[in-house]
C-alpha cells in the first residue's frame, strides 16, 4: 500500500516551459487535492476534485490546470511556468471529504522556475 | 487575509519538558481543527484533531485544547522527545458549510526539542 505518490521529486523549469506534476493514490479515495507551500508559508489549496470527472478551484488556481479521469490519478498541469510558481507542491487525498476526515499527503514535488 | 495564524515561527524546548504550540483563527465558521506534523522533504502527516463541540482532545502525549470564544487552539506535547522536532501546522475547515473538507493552513511552527 503506497498511499499517495508524487512524481517527480524535483524539477527545474525555464520560464514559459510547461510540465505536469503527477499524483496517484491507491486507497480508492474519492477526494483529492493539490496544495502549494511557499517558504515560510502554510499550504494553500490550488485545485481539488470530489471524484472522477469533477474538479474545482481552490484559493490559488491561476496558472494551473487539473484533470481527473480516474479515481487514482490527479495530475496538475503548469502551462507557462513563471518564477512565482517556484514552490513545493503537495497532493493529498481523503475518502469522501466529509466528517473532518484526515487528508493523506504525498511527499511533495519541489519545483524551481528560472 | 490570513484566517489561520501561527504567530511563533519557532519554538525550542528541552527533552522531557512540555511543548505548547499556539494557533489563532479569525473565521467563526470554522468548526473542525487539525494539527499536522511535517519533517523535511516529506509531506505533512496528521497528528490530532478536534471538533468545535469539544474543548479538549487527547491522544497519548498529544493534547489539543480549543477556546472557541477566543478563537484559539493549542497543541501540548508532554513529555517532548527529540523525535518530535518538526514543523507543526494548524489547519481549520468549515465542515458545516459543505462537504469538501477544504483545509486552511497556518504558516507553521518549527519545534526543536533539545536532548
Amino acid at each position: 500500500n503506497a498511499g499517495v505518490t508524487q512524481t517527480p521529486k524535483f524539477r527545474i523549469l525555464k520560464i514559459g516551459q510547461s510540465m505536469t506534476l503527477q499524483c496517484t493514490q491507491d486507497m480508492n479515495h474519492n477526494y483529492m487535492y493539490w496544495y502549494r507551500q511557499d517558504p515560510g508559508m502554510g499550504l494553500k489549496l490550488i485545485y481539488y476534485s470530489v471524484g472522477a470527472g469533477i474538479t474545482d478551484k481552490g484559493e490559488v488556481p491561476n496558472g494551473y490546470n487539473v484533470s481527473r479521469s480516474t479515481t487514482e490519478d490527479f495530475p496538475l498541469r503548469l502551462e507557462l511556468a513563471a518564477p512565482s510558481q517556484t514552490s513545493v507542491y503537495f497532493c493529498a487525498s481523503t475518502p469522501s471529504g466529509t466528517g473532518g476526515e484526515t487528508q493523506y499527503f504525498g511527499p511533495g514535488t519541489r519545483l524551481l522556475v528560472l | 487575509d490570513q484566517q489561520v495564524k501561527q504567530n511563533s515561527p519557532s519554538l525550542s524546548v528541552q527533552e522531557g519538558r512540555i511543548s505548547i504550540l499556539n494557533c489563532d483563527y479569525t473565521n467563526s465558521m470554522f468548526d473542525y481543527f487539525l494539527w499536522y506534523k511535517k519533517y523535511p522533504a516529506e509531506g505533512p502527516t496528521f497528528l490530532i484533531s478536534i471538533s468545535s463541540i469539544k474543548d479538549k482532545n487527547e491522544d497519548g502525549r498529544f493534547t489539543v485544547f480549543l477556546n472557541k470564544s477566543a478563537k484559539h487552539l493549542s497543541l501540548h506535547i508532554v513529555p517532548s522527545q527529540p523525535g518530535d522536532s518538526a514543523v507543526y501546522f494548524c489547519a481549520a475547515s468549515a465542515l458545516s458549510g459543505g462537504a469538501t473538507n477544504k483545509l486552511i493552513f497556518g504558516t507553521g511552527t518549527l519545534l526543536a526539542v533539545q536532548p
